[in-house]
């Protein structure tokens, strides 16, 4: 079955710094890649998610990320955070069945 | 348009009684899915749907029962609760499959077995 790791559990960056939030798959077929975040007591809303063509992602706030086949990675990177950007976020994994695979999820706190 | 909503919000039950979560969506969507969100776990499929009448077991199915009798409504049920199942429950909806389609999220509810 596919998993996903996530390599941080907390991420705290200062505002407008860059920010790489990372993300690693196993999976024995192909896969489609999503992140989704998590504002404090509400439910997940897809970030972005890849499903084939371009490896490179755009989605929305300003995030994107990049599938990357030979290191199984799909990394969520932000230019320029902002203080909104305080979330939880979850990378997900899914194959050739109906059962999507989270990640344990990554805190991202953003700091004036 | 309401999207997918769950009841109750909060539910506290003692240990052996049993439960219903509620979740509805108004946007005739095909699939629809439980998943259990604990802290350092992330979310984990309990059971889901690909249309009334169908279901399938997820990662962590034992100790729940789902049925599908429209296309609206998927309810949870909890047999005879357990400390262990205190989480935090999202119900999430899409219109085809769970394997490519966006997933549209609940906002959850709040079970603690005491």
């Amino acid at each position: 079955a596919q998993s996903v790791t996530q390599l941080d559990s907390q991420v705290p960056v200062f505002e407008e710094a860059p920010v790489e939030l990372r993300c690693n798959y196993s999976s024995s077929v192909s896969v489609y890649l999503f992140w989704y975040v998590q504002y404090p007591n509400q439910g997940l809303q897809l970030l972005l998610k890849y499903l084939s063509g371009s490896t490179l992602v755009k989605g929305i706030n300003g995030f994107e990320a990049e599938f990357n086949k030979s290191q199984t990675s799909f990394h969520l990177r932000k230019p320029s955070v902002h203080i909104s950007d305080t979330a939880e976020y979850f990378c997900a994994v899914s194959d050739h069945g109906n059962d999507m695979r989270f990640g344990a999820g990554t805190r991202l706190t953003v700091k004036p | 348009n309401a999207g997918v909503t769950q009841t109750p919000k909060f539910q506290v039950l003692k240990t052996g009684q049993s439960m219903t979560l509620q979740c509805a969506q108004d946007m005739n969507h095909e699939y629809m899915s439980w998943y259990r969100q604990d802290p350092g776990m992330g979310l984990r499929l309990i059971h889901y749907s690909v249309g009334a009448g169908i279901t399938d077991q997820g990662e962590v199915p034992n100790g729940y029962n789902v049925s599908r009798s429209t296309t609206e409504d998927f309810p949870l049920r909890l047999l005879s609760a357990a400390p262990s199942q205190t989480s935090v429950y999202f119900c999430a909806s899409s219109p085809r499959t769970g394997r490519t389609d966006t997933q549209y999220f609940g906002p959850g509810t709040r079970l603690t077995v005491l």
